[in-house]
C-alpha cells in the first residue's frame, strides 16, 4: 500500500522558516515526482512545485509569486523521504501543505500525504 | 501561470447529472490530455477521481466521467448522490512540466 507520511504540524513566526517532511513507503520512491501543493484557510490547491526523487532535479512555478524563490525542495534517497523548505514565511504562508507523489510520465496525482498545517503568527 | 477557471459552485438534487467546466490554454488544457479531476471533502487530502481527461482509476464509481473539448475539460457527474458533495478540482499539466489547478467548485447536494 503506498503511503505518503508528513510530518507534524508547525507554528512559526514571520520571517522564519520551516521544513516539512514527507516520508514515503509501499513503492520505489525514485519512480516518482514528489510534488508539493498548498491550500490556504478556505481558498484552493495551489501547485508550490516538483522534485525528481531519482535526479533531484526541481521545477517551480515561473511566475512572480510570493514563494518565488523562498521554496527550496530536497530529498534523501536513502530514507525514501522529500522535504519542502519554505522561507521568509508571512502570515499569508498559512496553510496546508501536501506533499504528492506522480509517476514519472504520468501527469496526475497519484497519491498524497495527510497534510501539515503550518500557521505563521507573531 | 494563471490558475485554470472552473465555476465556484454548482447544486443539483440527487439523482440528477451536473458538469463542471474547467477553462485553461492551450499551453495547459488544450496542449495535454494530462487533465486530472480531485475530490476533497473537507479537512481531507484530496482524491483523484479522473486521470488523463476520461480515465477513472480503480474504485471510482463509474457515474463520474471526464472530456475534453479545446481548452476546456468538463467533469460530469451523473445520478448524484448526497457523498457526492464536495469541492472538485481539476489539474492540467503544462507545457513549462508544471502543475497548474482550478480554483475549485463547491458542489452541493440539494
Amino acid at each position: 500500500q503506498e503511503q505518503l507520511v508528513q510530518s507534524g504540524a508547525e507554528v512559526k513566526k514571520p520571517g522564519a522558516s520551516v521544513k516539512v517532511s514527507c516520508k514515503t513507503s509501499g513503492y520505489t520512491f525514485t519512480g516518482y515526482f514528489i510534488h508539493w501543493v498548498r491550500q490556504a484557510p478556505g481558498q484552493g490547491l495551489e501547485w508550490m512545485g516538483w522534485i525528481s526523487a531519482n535526479s533531484g532535479d526541481t521545477k517551480s512555478p515561473q511566475t512572480l509569486r510570493d514563494f518565488q524563490g523562498r521554496v527550496t525542495l530536497t530529498r534523501d534517497t536513502s530514507i525514501s523521504t522529500a522535504y519542502m523548505e519554505l522561507s521568509r514565511l508571512t502570515s499569508d504562508d498559512t496553510a496546508v501543505y501536501y506533499c504528492a507523489a506522480v509517476i514519472a510520465g504520468q501527469g496526475h496525482i497519484d497519491y498524497w500525504g495527510q497534510g501539515t498545517l503550518v500557521t505563521v503568527s507573531s | 501561470q494563471s490558475a485554470l477557471t472552473q465555476p465556484a459552485s454548482v447544486s443539483a438534487s440527487p439523482g440528477q447529472s451536473i458538469t463542471i467546466s474547467c477553462t485553461g490554454t492551450s499551453s495547459d488544457v488544450g496542449g495535454y490530455n494530462y487533465v486530472s479531476w480531485y475530490q476533497q471533502y473537507p479537512g481531507k487530502a484530496p482524491k483523484l477521481m479522473i486521470s488523463d481527461v476520461t480515465k477513472r482509476p480503480s474504485g471510482v464509481s463509474n457515474r463520474f466521467s471526464g472530456s475534453k473539448s479545446g481548452n476546456t475539460a468538463s467533469l460530469t457527474i451523473s445520478g448524484l448522490q448526497a457523498e457526492d458533495e464536495a469541492d472538485y478540482y481539476c489539474c492540467s499539466f503544462t507545457t513549462r512540466s508544471t502543475l497548474v489547478f482550478g480554483g475549485g467548485t463547491k458542489l452541493t447536494v440539494l
